[in-house]
């Protein structure tokens, strides 16, 4: 199956700073990649569908001024938690779809102190 | 009609039994069911998935059962071991394998 990295792993921000976390498929050229964001003992969540070349689309109630998704290149996404607050602290993951199968990358955890 | 309902929560299995982690779902458009297996702090890892013009599906130790007129689906692990000890997640989509729904999650403990 696909390989899909993300940086960093772990980041520590402070209240009302940004961050960005780097999705990247490694062996394929992807055209969507999924943000999806996990908080602690949860399931996962969609957040976004990000589209090469195009806005990114939104899933109902993800502010979309907050969670700034770029993707630039058919093997890179990124995602920026805009004005970071402590709620924002999550496990953030992202994904492609490779050969009608969804594979995820190691996730971004991430603590707004 | 978009939730994925997962149970149990928590499972507790014998090394070499059997473990049964059951999925419903109510959006019959749904038309792909995946099971992922996560491991604290990492990312979900694809197991095996299914599509609604089967019922069963088996790779190595795990299968997936599906009925689609009763819209469960299931995952038997077979010989647990220890090594499976990790959570859970069914998930199921309407457009292929896009925007999946994740269930709740159970979190599977194999005793040795």
């Amino acid at each position: 199956g696909a390989v899909v990295s993300q940086h960093p792993s772990w980041v520590i921000c402070k209240s009302g700073t940004s961050v960005k976390i780097e999705c990247r498929s490694l062996d394929f050229q992807a055209t969507t990649m999924f943000w999806y964001r996990q908080f602690p003992k949860q399931s996962l969540m969609l957040m976004a569908t990000s589209n090469e070349g195009s806005k990114a689309t939104y899933e109902q109630g993800v502010e979309k001024d907050k969670f700034l998704i770029n993707h630039a290149s058919l093997t890179l996404s990124t995602l920026t938690v805009t004005s970071a607050h402590p709620e924002d602290s999550s496990f953030y993951i992202c994904s492609v779809v490779d050969f009608y199968e969804q594979y995820f990358g190691p996730g971004t955890r991430l603590t707004v102190t | 009609q978009q939730q994925v309902k997962q149970s149990p929560q928590s499972l507790i299995v014998q090394k070499g039994g059997i473990s049964i982690i059951n999925c419903a779902y109510e959006n019959t458009a749904f038309d792909y069911f995946p099971w992922y297996q996560q491991f604290p702090g990492k990312g979900p890892a694809l197991l095996i998935a299914i599509r609604p013009d089967v019922s069963e599906k088996k790779e190595g130790r795990f299968t997936i059962s599906f009925n689609k007129s009763a819209k469960q689906f299931s995952l038997h692990i077979m010989d647990s071991q220890p090594g499976d000890s990790a959570t859970y997640f069914c998930a199921a989509s309407e457009w292929g394998a896009q925007k999946l729904v994740f269930g709740q999650g159970t979190r599977l403990t194999i005793n040795p």
